[in-house]
């Protein structure tokens, strides 16, 4: 079955600076993978997701990147904010059902 | 505006109690979803429905069950809690069954002694 490796499982920024986050799966015929943000007490919430059919897509400060040869994905946010600061998750489809990874903290400090 | 709401956000129970977690959505969607979230572990599917009375097993159904007698409701049943289940749960819906935004309830944080 699907599995989704993600890191790192923490990682910690400056205000301003960029943050990465990398995924990775094994099952060749998964086409849809969408990342998550969840905030301390909060309940988790897609912030960007990305098709096969496509190998970037941005909105705003958030990018995600997908490489399916090497089936990887990537996260990218820009000029990070304290408000930033959360888990987020990857997820890679199985044609029934998600499949995340383990989630990566991610703390900006100001 | 999806609205996602589970029957209580706290919950302590008794090891060996049968235990009912409610999950009601209130958009029509044909899929929900239980999963179950622990520290360094992320989200683990345990039960999903794509329809009513229909179920699937996830990723760790062992010791869970699932009902679904209503499109907007999706119950997940503990019959003999244990400590090992101590856990936070949550239920999320989406319009199709994989490739679609899953949309999260709040949680419930089961702690069980």
């Amino acid at each position: 079955g699907e599995n989704v490796e993600q890191h790192p499982s923490t990682l910690s920024v400056q205000e301003g600076d960029s943050a990465v986050i990398k995924c990775t799966y094994s099952d060749s015929a998964s086409n849809y993978f969408p990342w998550y943000k969840q905030e301390l007490g909060k309940r988790p919430q897609l912030i960007i997701d990305i098709r096969s059919n496509v190998g970037e897509k941005k909105d705003q400060r958030i990018a995600v990147t997908l490489n399916k040869t090497a089936k990887h994905f990537s996260l990218h946010i820009t000029e990070t904010q304290p408000e930033d600061s959360a888990v987020y998750f990857c997820a890679a489809e199985t044609g029934t059902a998600l499949i995340f990874g383990k989630g990566t903290t991610l703390s900006v400090s100001s | 505006d999806v609205k996602v709401t589970q029957s209580s956000r706290y919950l302590v129970k008794r090891t060996g109690e049968k235990v009912f977690l409610e999950c009601v959505q209130d958009m029509d969607h044909e899929n929900m979803f239980w999963y179950r979230q622990d520290p360094g572990l992320g989200l683990r599917l345990i039960y999903f429905s794509y329809d009513v009375k229909m179920k699937e097993k996830g990723d760790i159904p062992e010791g869970y069950s699932v009902s679904r007698e209503k499109k907007e409701r999706f119950s997940l049943i503990l019959e003999s809690a244990s400590t090992n289940q101590t856990s936070m749960y949550l239920c999320a819906s989406s319009f199709e069954l994989a490739a679609n935004e899953q949309y999260f309830g709040p949680g419930t944080r089961l702690t069980v002694t």
